[in-house]
């Protein structure tokens, strides 16, 4: 595609029911990153995928948190038993296999958590 | 860790004036990238500028410019001619060999006529 797409745009879900936001790199980009942004702060770093292989989780806030990538394209977050905490902005980005290249950012699903 | 710190939560320029956003780093990694992306209302992220640290050349794009001092740990991004399409936030940002990218906690800037 000509950008990375990220579905849904909004989403809003009450207290303790699971989320799910998909994320479609730019096609071809081996590295997808998912970030947290909260409200008036810089995005924070969750999870990164090279191809299907997931390399670092070390951002995920919880262990209700859950990524995947299964065939190294399409990238899905998913988010158990929501918490009002929970509520952010999740940016997207993929970049080429080379260490350095520019991150290129989606349009970001803005959860809310009721 | 790397941290990324942005002093000045907003600044303001008049249209065709230049203004500059600080930024300072702190990173234990001897190779690694430096960004500016700007953050329109639409929420996405959109790459301004980015400087490879072993290059000593400060980098430019069109009016965009950095300044870019390594033993001080600055990164510094001067915007020329300013319009007032740039109003926005904009993010300093840090990437090591892990590629992951730690960011500050952003400049709004604000263009007036």
């Amino acid at each position: 595609g000509a950008g990375v797409s990220q579905s849904p745009r909004y989403k809003v879900a009450k207290r303790g029911q699971d989320v799910a936001l998909r994320c479609d790199p730019i096609s071809g980009h081996v590295s997808l990153f998912w970030y947290q942004q909260a409200l008036g702060q810089g995005p924070e770093f969750l999870t990164y995928f090279q191809n299907e292989a997931q390399l670092d989780k070390s951002g995920l806030p919880s262990d209700r948190f859950f990524a995947e990538r299964p065939e190294g394209s399409v990238s899905t977050l998913k988010i158990q038993r929501t918490q009002q905490e929970d509520s952010a902005v999740y940016l997207c980005a993929s970049s080429s296999d080379r260490v350095g290249q520019p991150q290129h950012f989606g349009d970001g699903t803005r959860l809310s958590i009721l | 860790a790397q941290t990324v710190t942005q002093s000045q939560p907003e600044m303001s320029v008049q249209e065709a004036e230049t203004v500059t956003l600080s930024c300072t780093y702190d990173t234990s990694e001897s190779d690694y990238y430096l960004f500016w992306y700007k953050q329109p209302p639409s929420r996405q992220m959109i790459l301004v500028i980015r400087q490879e640290a072993y290059k000593q050349q400060n980098a430019t794009e069109n009016r965009f410019s950095v300044n870019f001092q390594k033993a001080a740990k600055s990164f510094s991004l001067k915007i020329s001619d300013s319009q007032l399409g740039d109003a926005a936030m904009y993010f300093c940002a840090e990437a090591g060999t892990a590629s992951k990218l730690t960011f500050g906690t952003g400049t709004r800037l604000q263009v007036t006529l």
